[in-house]
């Protein structure tokens, strides 16, 4: 069990740019989440899936934001268009399937946006 | 929808003396609550989780919490605090299972002094 890995830990852009986040679970975990955490704030959901299939969305996840997960093993979040209110960190968990199966959280990717 | 107070939003306590961090979360059914402890520029670490069962919940470092269904809390407890314990702690709820999407509460920063 390595652990859920997040990739990159820290990420500094221009305003208007693209970013890509990659998050791999810990192995055979089904569902994958994205949260995202601005300062002093406890993290906010943002999208899972299971396996490959997104399942929810949430309407924090404007129309610049795609998630994808396309082999049920790794996953990627990128941000179009950077905006000064995408700074945040943005986390990944992954689990088990199951009712009794808690989320396990990656050390996130802090954005920032010049 | 669910929602979860903390309203502690900094607590201090010294080295040695016990804890109890607060956790008020509503939802209709019955929740599935956790607690998480996230240092600064980490990830969430998992201290405790409540399904179903015993109201009293053990969990990692010598932390417990309470499931009081009558006062829809669930407190965090720790009856000797340690200087390495000092983070922000956050309580989670789930609607329907723990593989489901969590809400947090905004976290309560724990200072300890020594």
């Amino acid at each position: 069990d390595t652990g859920v890995s997040q990739d990159p830990r820290h990420k500094i852009t221009k305003r208007g740019q693209n970013v890509t986040f990659r998050c791999d679970p810990i192995s055979e975990h089904n569902r994958l989440y994205w949260y995202r955490q601005t300062l002093g704030q406890g993290p906010e959901f943002l999208t899972y899936f299971q396996n490959e299939a997104q399942l929810e969305k949430s309407r924090l996840l404007s129309d610049r934001f795609s998630a994808e997960r396309p082999k049920g093993s790794f996953s990627t979040l990128e941000i179009q268009r950077t905006e000064q209110g995408d700074s945040a960190m943005y986390l990944c968990a992954s689990s088990l399937l199951g009712p009794n199966q808690p989320q396990h959280f990656g050390d996130g990717t802090r954005l920032s946006i010049l | 929808a669910q929602s979860v107070t903390q309203p502690d939003i900094h607590i201090t306590v010294s080295e040695g003396a016990s804890l109890e961090l607060r956790c008020n979360y509503s939802y209709g059914a019955t929740p599935y609550l956790f607690w998480y402890v996230q240092s600064p520029g980490q990830g969430l670490q998992l201290l405790l989780k409540y399904f179903s069962g015993d109201t009293l919940v053990q969990g990692i470092k010598g932390f417990e919490a309470e499931f009081k269904r009558s006062q829809s809390s669930f407190n965090l407890r720790k009856p000797s605090v340690h200087w390495s314990d000092a983070a922000e702690y956050f309580c989670a709820v789930a609607a329907g299972g723990g593989g489901n999407k969590l809400t947090f509460g905004t976290g309560t920063q724990l200072k300890v002094e020594l």
